[in-house]
């Protein structure tokens, strides 16, 4: 399973767009990137999921470089209510494999 | 999408006696779902894989004899804390995999244990 690393922590303040990177270097060729949110006391919430160059939805974009060794998740304009953990997390999106979360970074956001 | 219910929500028990936590994939079949701890401030834990019809898998350094884990349907899975300990107060998160949807592992909204 491929391990991934991000930042502990973030900062941000209203309305600023947020980039936060995942390292993963041994990422294998059937794995997906997936990225999910949690709040306190919640369980983790899918936001965005991709394999290469750039997929957005409604509410993030991620961006994936050509060798895959890492992805950016972006949340444009973030507002209080994003103040969360978000974790990166890399698996085979064929396989029902076991999700190893890193530490996930959180990110604070201020007004 | 794909909805994974977990109950109780919130759980507080005697030191000693059990408590089990139901997890329920609502809209699809789930033969596969994964249970979570996470103590404050921390990252999740995997604890164990359950198996439709099958002896769950449990990760190193997680007591199965404490934690026992039953799956007997494609939509239920129970976590069952055996003779709970305060040290054993934690969140406590279930997960499952539809294929279908397309957004991979959908998680359960966790069960807070506390152990008095």
């Amino acid at each position: 399973l491929a391990k991934t690393t991000q930042p502990i922590s973030m900062d941000s303040y209203e309305g600023q767009e947020v980039n936060i990177t995942c390292s993963h270097n041994n990422i294998a060729t059937n794995d997906y990137i997936t990225w999910y949110q949690q709040f306190p006391s919640q369980g983790p919430r899918f936001i965005i999921q991709g394999y290469k160059t750039k997929v957005t939805n409604e509410v993030a974009s991620l961006f994936i470089p050509a060798d895959r060794k890492s992805s950016t998740l972006s949340l444009p304009r973030v507002s209080l209510s994003d103040t969360a953990v978000y974790y990166c997390l890399v698996a085979p999106f064929y396989n029902t494999d076991k999700l190893i979360f890193g530490t996930g970074t959180r990110l604070q956001v201020f007004p | 999408g794909a909805v994974v219910s977990q109950h109780p929500s919130r759980v507080i028990c005697k030191s000693g006696t059990s408590v089990k936590i139901e997890c329920r994939s609502l809209d699809f079949q789930a033969t596969t779902m994964f249970w979570y701890r996470q103590f404050p401030k921390q990252s999740l834990m995997l604890m164990a894989t359950s198996n439709e019809g099958s002896k769950a898998t449990y990760e190193q350094g997680v007591e199965k004899d404490k934690f026992l884990i039953n799956h007997a349907s494609l939509t239920l899975s129970t976590l069952t804390v055996t003779s709970a300990h305060p040290e054993d107060s934690s969140f406590y998160i279930c997960s499952a995999r539809s294929l279908g949807t397309g957004e991979g592992y959908t998680f359960g909204s966790g069960t807070r244990l506390t152990v008095v």
